[in-house]
C-alpha cells in the first residue's frame, strides 16, 4: 500500500533562517506531488505542485522554493524566512486520474520567532 | 477559476443524529471531481468520500453520504449517526480534468459532536 511521510513533525525557526520540509511517498510511481500551506482556523492554499521529476509548478509568488530531486521525494525550501511562513504545511499525493483523491502527510506546524 | 463556498463555519450535532454539511461550487469545466475531507484536531487530512459531476447517483460511503445536486451546483456532506470521533474540520473541494489534479478546497465548516 502507499504511504507518505513528511518530517519534521513541529519546526521553529528564527526571522531569516533557511527552510528544508521533507516528503517522500512510498508504494506508488510517477505521484503527482503538492505543498499546502494552512493559516490557523483557515483552509489550505496550494503552494507547489509536480508532475515529474524536476518539473515544479508554483500557484503562489512567495518566499518558497520546490524540488522533486527524485521521482518520490518533494522538497519545500526557503532562503530566508519571514514571519509570514508560519503556519502549518502539508505534502500531498495523487493519481493522474480525477475520481482519485489527494493523500497527505501528518503535516508539519512551523512557528517562525 | 474554480470556487468552493462552505458557508457554514461551525456546526453543532447531537451524538447519534444525522447533519448536513453544505458545499457548493463554480466551474466552467464540464468534468470535474467533489471531495470531502475530515481533519481532525491532530491535523492530518483524511479522505472521505468522492463525487464525479457525470456520476448519476450519489455517492455513500458507510456514515458518509453525498447530496449531489449539479443544477444547483451543490455537494453536501451528510453524516449520519453522529459519533463523538466525528468532531472535526471538513472541507469539500473541487478538481478538474487536466494533465494533472488541481484542487481548490473550501474554508471549512468546523463540526462538533455534543454526547
Amino acid at each position: 500500500s502507499q504511504t507518505i511521510h513528511q518530517w519534521p513533525a513541529t519546526l521553529v525557526q528564527p526571522v531569516g533562517s533557511p527552510l528544508s520540509l521533507e516528503c517522500t511517498v512510498e508504494g506508488t510511481s510517477n505521484p503527482n506531488l503538492y505543498w499546502y500551506r494552512q493559516a490557523a482556523g483557515r483552509g489550505l492554499q496550494l503552494l507547489f505542485y509536480s508532475v515529474g521529476i524536476g518539473q515544479i509548478s508554483s500557484e503562489v509568488p512567495q518566499n518558497l522554493s520546490a524540488s522533486r530531486p527524485q521521482d518520490r521525494q518533494f522538497i519545500l525550501s526557503s532562503k530566508k524566512l519571514l514571519l509570514s511562513d508560519s503556519g502549518f504545511y502539508l505534502c500531498a499525493w495523487s493519481g493522474t486520474l480525477l475520481n482519485q483523491p489527494q493523500h497527505f502527510g501528518d503535516g508539519t506546524r512551523l512557528s517562525i520567532l | 477559476a474554480q470556487k468552493i463556498t462552505q458557508t457554514q463555519p461551525g456546526m453543532f450535532v447531537q451524538e447519534k443524529e444525522a447533519v448536513t454539511l453544505d458545499c457548493t461550487y463554480d466551474t466552467s469545466d464540464p468534468s470535474y471531481g467533489l471531495f470531502w475531507y475530515k481533519q481532525p484536531s491532530s491535523g492530518e487530512m483524511i479522505f472521505l468520500i468522492y463525487q464525479g459531476s457525470y456520476d448519476q447517483q450519489n455517492a455513500t460511503e458507510g456514515r458518509y453520504s453525498l447530496n449531489f445536486q449539479k443544477a444547483r451546483k451543490s455537494a453536501n456532506l451528510v453524516i449520519s449517526a453522529s459519533q463523538l470521533g466525528d468532531s472535526a474540520m471538513y472541507f469539500c473541494a473541487i478538481t478538474h480534468s487536466g494533465g494533472y489534479q488541481k484542487v481548490t478546497f473550501g474554508t471549512g465548516t468546523k463540526l462538533q459532536v455534543i454526547p
